[in-house]
């Protein structure tokens, strides 16, 4: 069965570095999808992209994040200059349609650390 | 602000009984309505989404949608203990989801 995957599973960064989350879609969604989650706390949409672009932005997602879909597989996450308030679980999702009819697929999640 | 208030629980269930799950939103221009299972140091994983008022059932599972009242909810028949888990209630207004805290469920042998 096809599925979402996130690479890597953990990541531990100093505050003040970059860091670069790779996920890899299902092959033939079109809708991408970043989430994070702080340890306890509920899930916070942070950006959709399609058709290569931006489709929306969360308040969270400011000039320190950016979304890159280098290649027809990988979609990644970048956060410029790392803060403590980054650490979280980070997901990635992928869907075949829009919302509000869409099913997404979540990837396992890259728990990210910054000290 | 738009919010999604779910009760953090736990609700306990033992089981085959029906566990009851609920969920209130502000925006009244939400679309859909999301129901996902995350168990612990997991990814969220969808149940099953409505977006028209009334019941919609898969198996033991029945979302019910009253736009008026802004409440929706999830109803788990025949509870499992593998249903053990936190279950998470997400709304989609026009632009982006929002989901609630969610509601820990433990299902009891």
């Amino acid at each position: 069965e096809p599925e979402v995957t996130q690479t890597p599973s953990h990541q531990v960064t100093q505050m003040g570095q970059e860091v670069i989350l790779r996920c890899v879609p299902i092959s033939n969604h079109l809708y991408f999808y970043w989430y994070r989650q702080i340890l306890g706390q509920k899930v916070e949409f942070l950006v959709s992209f399609y058709n290569n672009e931006i489709s929306e932005k969360s308040e969270i997602f400011d000039d320190q994040f950016s979304v890159e879909r280098p290649d027809g597989s990988n979609f990644t996450l970048k956060i410029r200059s790392t803060k403590l308030e980054d650490s979280a679980m980070y997901f990635c999702a992928s869907s075949d349609e829009a919302v509000p009819y869409n099913e997404q697929f979540f990837g396992p999640g890259t728990r990210l650390t910054v000290l | 602000q738009k919010e999604v208030e779910q009760n953090s629980g736990p609700l306990s269930v033992p089981e085959g009984a029906i566990a009851s799950l609920n969920c209130t939103y502000s925006d009244r221009g939400s679309q859909s309505f999301f129901w996902y299972r995350q168990y612990s140091g997991k990814s969220p994983e969808l149940i099953m989404f409505i977006y028209s008022n009334g019941d919609k059932e898969d198996g033991r599972f029945t979302a019910q949608l009253n736009k008026a009242s802004q409440y929706v909810s999830l109803l788990i028949r025949d509870s499992q203990p593998s249903d053990s888990a936190t279950y998470l209630c997400a709304v989609y207004p026009g632009n982006q989801f929002y989901f609630g805290t969610g509601t820990s469920l433990t299902v009891i042998p």
